[in-house]
């Protein structure tokens, strides 16, 4: 089945030691996004490619970057994590210019900073 | 920016009882997707129902319906005979056709089942 893969599913890492969290899909979808999610709450986007073009939001942190190598895969890199950075991290995927328009969402990476 | 209102921060159905979530959204686009998301406690984000702006007739999948006001741009859901597996934070949001590939999501409303 055709799917978003995010890994790992919970990672723990310390206050300020850098962590890499993955996403795949297999779905060939044109357009990637990047959400962070804390309990109880809408989805937050970060930024988002569409193919190569790389979108930030304007108040995600410079502490949240990001890189796509290919169609497949994005990468979320934090820099420097804080305490405020303990979070759900999403991963999606839509197509840019139909048919379908909806977005398909990963299992999400939990990431807790001790 | 488009905005997405869900004022029902949480709702409660009883067990094969039928519920409507409340969505309004701001926008000045006149051809749009809207979207209905389900967030169960710990799980995935799987996509509900979605509708097209252009098309009047109101999206149903199974058990869930929407009511598409585009005049007064509201967006409720209806579920009808709930059941336990209903129980989740259910997400409003809107992405325009021509402006992009932003998703704008509402706040959620967390909706309990009553067995």
């Amino acid at each position: 089945d055709a799917m978003v893969i995010q890994n790992p599913r919970y990672q723990v890492t310390q206050f300020g030691k850098p962590v890499t969290l993955s996403c795949s899909q297999t779905l060939n979808h044109n357009v990637m996004y990047w959400y962070q999610q804390k309990s109880s709450q809408a989805p937050k986007l970060l930024f988002h490619y569409y193919d190569k073009d790389f979108n930030n939001e304007a108040d995600t942190p410079d502490n949240f970057q990001s890189r796509r190598p290919n169609t497949s895969f994005c990468f979320l890199d934090i820099r420097s994590p804080g305490l405020g950075d303990a979070a759900m991290y999403l991963c999606a995927t839509s197509r840019a210019g139909g048919p379908s328009y909806e977005q398909y969402f990963g299992p999400g990476t939990r990431l807790t900073v001790t | 920016a488009q905005t997405v209102t869900q004022s029902q921060p949480e709702m409660s159905v009883q067990e094969a009882e039928t519920v409507t979530l409340s969505c309004t959204y701001d926008t000045s686009e006149s051809d749009y997707y809207l979207f209905w998301y389900k967030q169960p406690p710990s799980r995935q984000m799987i996509l509900v129902i979605r509708q097209e702006a252009y098309k009047q007739q109101n999206a149903t999948e199974n058990r869930f319906s929407v009511n598409f006001q585009k005049a007064a741009k509201s967006f409720s859901l209806k579920i009808s005979d709930s059941q336990l597996g209903d129980a989740a934070m259910y997400f409003c949001a809107y992405r325009g056709k021509n402006t992009g590939n932003q998703f704008y999501f509402g706040t959620g409303t967390s909706l309990t089942v009553i067995p």
